[in-house]
């Protein structure tokens, strides 16, 4: 079955970017009509949806990021990419990929998340 | 942005209770509407999709029900694998959004 994988450094210094990769595994990420997608979840809070790269190609962001959010896809590596630019504490976040599907775009499947701090 | 709030924010049951647990939206979303259960240190799982369907794999006595604004998910007889927290998360526009959660403990 199919599984995600997020992998990036788990520590980051204020005004860099932060990176990472989510590699599909069980299945091709361009197999039509998912949304290939970025949560975060802030230490001891709710979910905050990033943003999502559809298997077309197009991108959705969250307008509260969408300055500093790029969502891109490798194919060949069958990976999706997060990259946030001009981070501060306020990044500091478990982030997860996920597979979004249908029409009610649903999160199926998720990555197991991966924690970043963003601290000099 | 389409708001998500949930009610109650947490509460405590015991096995065997039922359990349900309201979602209400800004604005109307038809059946835009999904439930995740979370424990700690993991990530969610989808539980109910478009408000009512059940995901493959989730037992029978979790439910959703509603459309429009408000919205019901419904442990018929709470499990001790069920303490966890629940969030729904509405997909009529972006940006999407899930409520701040409802904490369920044991009693």
């Amino acid at each position: 079955q199919v599984q995600l994988q997020e992998s990036g450094p788990g520590l980051v210094k204020p005004s860099q970017t932060l990176s990472l990769t989510c590699t599909v595994s069980g299945g091709s990420i361009s197999s039509g009509g998912y949304y290939w997608t970025w949560i975060r979840q802030h230490p001891g809070k709710g979910l905050e949806w990033i943003g999502y790269i559809y298997f077309s190609g197009s991108t959705n962001y969250n307008p509260s990021l969408k300055s500093r959010v790029t969502i891109s896809v490798d194919t060949s590596k069958n990976q999706f990419s997060l990259k946030l630019s001009s981070v501060t504490a306020a990044d500091t976040a478990v982030y997860y990929c996920a597979r979004g599907r249908g029409f009610s775009v649903a999160f199926d499947i998720w990555g197991q998340g991966t924690m970043v701090t963003v601290s000099s | 942005d389409i708001q998500m709030t949930q009610s109650p924010s947490s509460l405590s049951a015991s096995v065997g209770d039922r359990v349900t647990i309201t979602c209400r939206a800004s604005q109307s979303i038809s059946t835009y509407l999904n439930w995740y259960q979370q424990k700690p240190g993991k990530a969610p799982k989808l539980l109910i999709y478009a408000a009512s369907s059940l995901q493959s794999g989730v037992p029978s006595r979790f439910s959703g029900s509603g459309s429009g604004t408000d919205f019901t998910l419904t442990i018929s007889s709470l499990q001790p694998e069920d303490f966890a927290t629940f969030y729904c998360q509405q997909s009529y526009s972006t940006p999407l959004t899930f409520g701040p959660g409802t904490k369920v403990d044991i009693k």
